[in-house]
């Protein structure tokens, strides 16, 4: 596509639920990688896939979190049991081969409020 | 490892003065850096990098920036704000590995007054 396409854009869910958030990187993009931005924080690195390979998933905060990416293409975040610091908005980035190169495409984010 | 450290979470100037916006990083290797400009309800996007050659950086709407090894900072500046430039400003730090991810800071806020 044009773009970074995240959806849903915005997500209610009560504490307890699963979720599953998805990113749809531009296509030719190799890499693509996840963060979490909490109001008025910066952005927090969860994880970066290279195709579909995981090589640094440092950053996901707890075993409730995981995410998978298939066909090198699109990913999907998964939060199990959400809790209500999960509440962030979870922005997913896709960059031709190495980032380092040639920064980052960040998609518009998917608001999850957990209630 | 590397780390942003971005001075000021909130800077307010005048339309027609001077923006600047600081950042200072720390890289155990030659850093490439970045800053990223959100406007509200919206994603990031890329307003300019630096990664090797000159060191005075161009991007986007009239934005510049300068790499100073000897100081370790990467400042962002506008010679005149315009209402528009009203926004929230990530510097971010990346090395060349095989595992490149961008460490961003805790942003800046930008408002412009009339």
């Amino acid at each position: 596509g044009a773009g970074v396409s995240q959806s849903p854009s915005n997500k209610v869910t009560e504490k307890g639920k699963d979720v599953e958030l998805r990113c749809d990187p531009i296509s030719g993009h190799t890499a693509l990688y996840w963060y979490r931005q909490s109001l008025g924080q910066g952005l927090e690195f969860l994880i970066y896939f290279q195709g579909n390979s995981a090589p640094d998933k440092s950053g996901l905060p707890s075993d409730r979190f995981s995410a998978e990416r298939t066909g090198g293409s699109v990913s999907t975040l998964t939060i199990q049991r959400t809790q209500q610091e999960d509440s962030a908005v979870y922005l997913c980035a896709s960059s031709y081969d190495r980032a380092s190169n040639y920064g980052y495409t960040f998609g518009s984010g998917t608001r999850l409020t957990v209630v | 490892a590397q780390s942003v450290t971005q001075l000021g979470s909130h800077v307010s100037v005048s339309e027609g003065a001077l923006v600047l916006l600081r950042c200072n990083y720390s890289s155990s290797v030659p850093p490439y850096l970045f800053w990223y400009v959100q406007y509200p309800n919206q994603g990031l996007q890329l307003l300019l990098k630096y990664t090797t050659g000159a060191t005075l950086v161009k991007g986007i709407n009239g934005f510049e920036a300068e790499f100073k090894k000897s100081e370790t900072s990467f400042h962002l500046t506008k010679p005149s704000a315009h209402m528009s430039d009203a926004a929230e400003y990530f510097c971010a730090v990346s090395a060349y590995s095989s595992a490149s991810k961008i460490i961003f800071g805790s942003g800046t806020r930008l408002s412009i007054r009339p």
